[in-house]
Parts: structure tokens; sequence; C-alpha cells
């Protein structure tokens, strides 16, 4: 079955210790991305790759870190999380069209992270 | 920069009744446009999206969505909503002047009154 799988689906931690959130697609895309989801501020995009080795920021980058060594594998690393961290994480990928964009984009379950 | 705006944050509608859900968008050139849905506490998944040619586009489950370029719009409709509509829809849009980026609006919590 195609999916976006992402490990732990609920996670809750201290400040200050880090944690990796992992995000895992079947599907051979080339895309992938994180996004946080708050209430009321829909989804706002964290980091995405275009390929293996390419990543690039999105709107609110500041106090997380992605790697994007194997095509399939995408995961966020909080180093030094912090309480404004606490939400719902979705990993998303999708494949790239011929224009340079991304299609679609297949979602995983979501993560839901609480920083004390 | 690219941004979405979804004017209604909750929208009630009865059951049998029709919908429409607003997106407006803002970009310079011509956007990729998605609408997804988010059942509670699922992930999002695709309604239907809009990248070039017809501007009236039919998703699943019976949704349709007409892309504006005068209004800079792409709203969302139904003829006729059914309970299990009942979620949070949003609208999104990429480009490929900026291949990667991705906005949402801020979504739309649609309730439907039996």
């Amino acid at each position: 079955e195609a999916q976006v799988t992402q490990n732990p689906r609920y996670l809750i931690t201290v400040t200050g210790k880090k944690l990796t959130v992992t995000c895992s697609q079947n599907m051979n895309h080339e895309y992938m991305s994180w996004y946080r989801q708050d209430p009321g501020l829909g989804l706002r995009q964290i980091y995405y790759s275009m390929n293996v080795e390419v990543t690039d920021k999105g709107d609110v980058p500041e106090g997380y870190k992605v790697s994007r060594k194997e095509k399939r594998n995408f995961p966020l690393i909080l180093e030094s999380p912090s309480p404004n961290q606490t939400s719902l994480y979705f990993c998303a990928s999708s494949f790239l069209l011929s224009g340079g964009t991304y299609n679609e984009q297949f979602f995983g379950p979501g993560t839901r992270l609480t920083v004390l | 920069a690219q941004s979405v705006t979804q004017p209604d944050i909750h929208i009630t509608v009865s059951e049998g009744a029709s919908l429409e859900l607003r997106c407006n968008y803002s970009y310079g050139a011509t956007p990729y446009l998605f609408w997804y849905v988010q059942s509670p506490g699922q992930g999002l998944q695709l309604l239907l999206k809009y990248f070039s040619g017809d501007t009236l586009v039919q998703g699943i489950k019976g949704f349709e969505a007409e892309f504006k370029r005068s209004q800079s719009s792409f709203n969302l409709r139904k003829p006729s909503v059914h309970w299990s509509d009942a979620a949070e829809y949003f609208c999104a849009v990429g480009t490929n002047t900026n291949a990667g980026k991705s906005t949402f609006g801020d979504g739309t919590t649609l309730t439907v009154k039996p």
C-alpha cells in the first residue's frame, strides 16, 4: 500500500531534550516536506526537499533541522525543543512535475508533539 | 510571496444543501491550486487540483472547484452536502517559480446539520 508513515504518533517531552520524528514514504517520490498545524493557523511549511541531499527552508524553519540522505526518508530533528514547538506535525511527499514543481501531496497521519 | 486566504473560518450547512467554500490566492504567475480535506484525527487527503486548462475541475466525493484568474479565486463547491462531509478544508497553492514552497490557507471547518 502506498503510504507515508511517521513515528512516533504521539510524543511528550521536556524542554531541551533532543528528539527526532521520522518520516518514510514508499512511493519513490522526489519531493518531501514537513508542516506544523496549529489551531487557526492552517499548515505552515517548515522544510522541504526536492531530492536526496537537497533541502530548503519553508516559512517557519527556526528551531528545526532536516536531512535527506535517502530518497524514502526525511526526518525532522528538534535539537532543543521549546514549548512553542508543541504542535501537530505532518510529513508529506509528492512526485515532481516536468516544470519542476510538485504534484499533489500525500500526507502522513501526523505526530502530536507536546513540549513541557 | 504567495499567500492563500480562506475568509470563512467556520461554515454550517444542512444536509442536502449546497456548499461553497471560498479561497483567494495571491501570486503573480499562474498558480497550482489544491483543495485538501482533513477529517477529525486524520491526515489530509486531496479533493482536487488545478494546474492549467479547463477552469472547472472535478474532484472526488462530488466536489468541484472553479479557477477564476480575474478574481484570484478557487472556490470549492458541492451541490448536495452529506453528513460525512463534515471536516476541515484547506486550500493550498504551489508555484513553478519557487518550486518546493507550499502555502496553505488557515482552513474552513464545515459542520453539517441533520
